[in-house]
């Protein structure tokens, strides 16, 4: 039973130009959603989260929008830049679960010079 | 701030055999997970400790996996015996409560 998913497995995308990582959802008690950004060799690093009272959240090149009707959240980075080449994980959480984390399986994200 | 230390870094047994990884948190978060994360997968969590008890360790294969956590700091997991499909990275990861997790870099484990 996967909560989080991410249907993407890789995405190749130009330098300069948008990357938009998507993520979908079952649990309608998620209440907050997370990015992570993994390089190979290294632990996951936290990028960006959204709480569910909220559709948008921006953070400098990284915005996360979230669709609650659709449980749909997707992480847009504009402009692209080699060093955004990574996995990108989706989590989720809700407040009745020991704060823990749901995970997606991760998109691997090429940005091409 | 110093991260989350966790040795070692690379680990390859055979099968059968018997290993065990050390996690050192962030001074004063108080919740340290365990996590297994298989190539092309997300995250998958072993177990939760709040300080020095466990709060969550619904998934951990008890028959060959356990882990502890002394005086609510540092903690070590430890697979015995070890078979192929424990092939992954396991990552440990501490957060304050109900804030954001800091992950380590993770120990890759390759059993043959």
């Amino acid at each position: 039973d996967q909560q989080v998913k991410q249907n993407s497995p890789s995405l190749s995308v130009q330098e300069g130009r948008i990357s938009i990582l998507n993520c979908d959802y079952t649990n309608s008690m998620f209440d907050y959603f997370l990015w992570y950004k993994k390089y190979p060799a290294e632990g996951p690093t936290f990028l960006i989260s959204i709480s569910s009272i909220k559709d948008k959240n921006e953070d400098g090149r990284f915005t996360v929008f979230l669709n609650k009707s659709a449980k749909h959240l997707s992480l847009h980075i504009v402009p692209s830049q080699p060093g955004d080449s990574a996995v990108y994980f989706c989590a989720a959480r809700s407040s009745d679960s020991n704060y823990q984390l749901i995970w997606g399986a991760g998109t691997k994200l090429i940005i091409k010079p | 701030e110093a991260g989350v230390a966790q040795s070692p870094r690379y680990k390859i047994i055979e099968k059968r055999q018997s290993v065990a990884f050390w996690c050192n948190p962030i001074s004063g978060h108080a919740t340290l997970y365990w996590y297994q994360q298989i190539l092309g997968q997300g995250p998958k969590l072993l177990i939760q400790f709040q300080n020095n008890g466990v709060v969550d360790d619904s998934q951990l294969p008890k028959d060959r996996f356990s882990a502890e956590r002394l005086k609510g700091v540092d903690s070590t997991l430890k697979i015995q015996p070890a078979k192929l499909e424990d092939s992954a990275v396991y990552l440990c990861a501490s957060s304050l409560v109900n804030s954001g997790y800091t992950f380590g870099s993770g120990t890759r484990l390759t059993v043959v």
